[in-house]
């Protein structure tokens, strides 16, 4: 299985731009979360599916963040517009039972 | 407010001796406990859990203990690899969350040939 894979990698971007980040869950899992690291506030779930469906955006900073999962092997991050402190790696992760968390291996966003 | 704590950001060990990684929660609803590892540049990767009405899980050289009464847990590596250089994320969740787990801040442990 290829695991958990995130793109882009890296992304670099100017403040005001829109940032689209993307997430393929393993195969068979039925629950996305995704994840913000920061050096202040470590790891923060923003949000998370199940079975494609929204269950918790309570993480989800502001307005300008907005993710969708339209398919079972597909979901998107998206920061719209972005700001220099959005900067921070975000990761995606995807579990069949809801604990045990398979995480992707994240993309870096910088926003100058 | 943080509600799992890992006081210590760094630990340093030397290879062969026993690395001890701590954990404090404040939060008295959670019931499962999990460590994760993270190598650099990759995503944190599942070690072991524990659920509360245990308190100790074994798997291989990794041991997690709970203390339920000092709202306490402990990830012991014996005997510690260099390989096993890494922060460890202490992780918690109520049943029935669906998954919604609070992460510690993380220790970086160093484990020195």
């Amino acid at each position: 299985d290829a695991g958990v894979i995130q793109s882009p990698r890296h992304e670099v971007t100017e403040m005001g731009q829109e940032v689209t980040l993307r997430c393929k869950p393993i195969s068979g899992h039925d629950y996305l979360f995704w994840y913000r690291q920061t050096m202040m506030r470590g790891l923060e779930l923003l949000i998370y599916f199940n079975n494609n469906v929204p269950i918790d955006d309570s993480g989800m900073p502001e307005d300008r963040f907005s993710a969708k999962m339209p398919n079972a092997s597909f979901s998107t991050l998206k920061i719209q517009p972005s700001e220099p402190r959005d900067s921070a790696v975000y990761f995606c992760a995807s579990s069949f039972l809801a604990e045990k968390q398979f995480f992707g291996p994240g993309t870096r966003l910088t926003v100058l | 407010d943080q509600q799992v704590k890992q006081n210590s950001p760094s630990l340093s060990v030397q290879e062969g001796r026993i690395s001890i990684l701590n954990c404090d929660y404040t939060n008295s609803m959670f019931d499962y406990f999990l460590w994760y590892k993270k190598y650099p540049a990759e995503g944190p990767t599942f070690l072991i859990s524990i659920s509360s009405i245990k308190d100790k899980n074994e798997d291989g050289r990794f041991t997690v203990f709970l203390n339920k009464s000092a709202k306490h847990l402990s990830l012991h590596i014996v005997p510690s690899q260099p390989g096993d250089s890494a922060v460890y994320f202490c992780a918690a969740s109520v049943e029935g969350s669906q998954g919604n787990l609070i992460f510690g801040k993380g220790t970086k442990l160093s484990v020195k040939p």
